[in-house]
């Protein structure tokens, strides 16, 4: 069963708009969540992560909410630019006093931004 | 600082055979994690070792094993290769344990035949 859930497979946006990308988790013991990018070829690379104690958190152009009574987090991408144009993961781990480091993975959303 | 190195990048298989793979964390960098990313299961945890100790472990089978070593640097062995093993193993390392941001490395392409 899983656990995280990317819903939509991809998602075409135009340069300069708004891009949400959506995650929703089951395993309410989650308690800090991670979003990160993929080009081909390329391991993913960390973009921000947020802690169950926030629900938003802030970094240059890329914003992660987070509604854990609906145990469902988004980032948004203001403005959208072409070389976002990656695989979007989000990941979530059952955090700090659990002591584990596992993450969780959804299986990703592929962002197309066009020019 | 250079980034997570994975070798071999890639590598070619017979069912059966056994396969080591390679991951060198960023310096300074004590936590390597092991994930392997299929097109059907997405990106799944193997094992977390931290300090030469294994702290965590996926849902694999015991063919799956791995190690670390003192310098950080960690090898993840598959025994008795099956196809469904085909897939991209990817390293991540971290300065500490726990739920904190990894660095990837770029992966290894493994293909049974």
């Amino acid at each position: 069963d899983q656990q995280v859930k990317q819903n939509s497979p991809s998602l075409s946006v135009q340069e300069g708009r708004i891009s949400i990308l959506n995650c929703d988790y089951t395993n309410s013991m989650f308690d800090y969540f991670l979003w990160y990018k993929k080009y081909p070829a390329e391991g993913p690379t960390f973009l921000i992560s947020i802690s169950s104690i926030k629900d938003k958190n802030e970094d240059g152009r890329f914003t992660v909410f987070l509604n854990k009574s609906a145990k469902h987090l988004s980032l948004h991408i203001v403005p959208s630019q072409p070389g976002d144009s990656a695989v979007y993961f989000c990941a979530a781990s059952l955090g700090v006093n659990s002591g584990y480091s596992t993450l969780t993975f959804g299986k990703g959303t592929m962002l197309l931004v066009s020019p | 600082k250079a980034g997570v190195t994975q070798t071999p990048r890639y590598l070619i298989k017979t069912r059966g055979q056994q396969v080591t793979l390679s991951c060198s964390p960023i310096s300074g960098h004590r936590s390597v994690s092991w994930y392997q990313q299929t097109p059907g299961q997405g990106l799944q945890f193997l094992f977390e070792y931290f300090s030469e100790t294994q702290r965590n472990k996926g849902n694999f089978p015991g063919r799956f094993s791995g190690r670390q070593f003192s310098n950080s640097r960690s090898e993840m062995n598959v025994s008795t290769l099956e196809l469904g093993d085909s897939a991209l193993y990817l390293c991540a390392s971290s300065s500490r344990t726990g739920p904190y941001e990894q660095y990837f490395g770029p992966g290894t392409r493994l293909t049974v035949t």
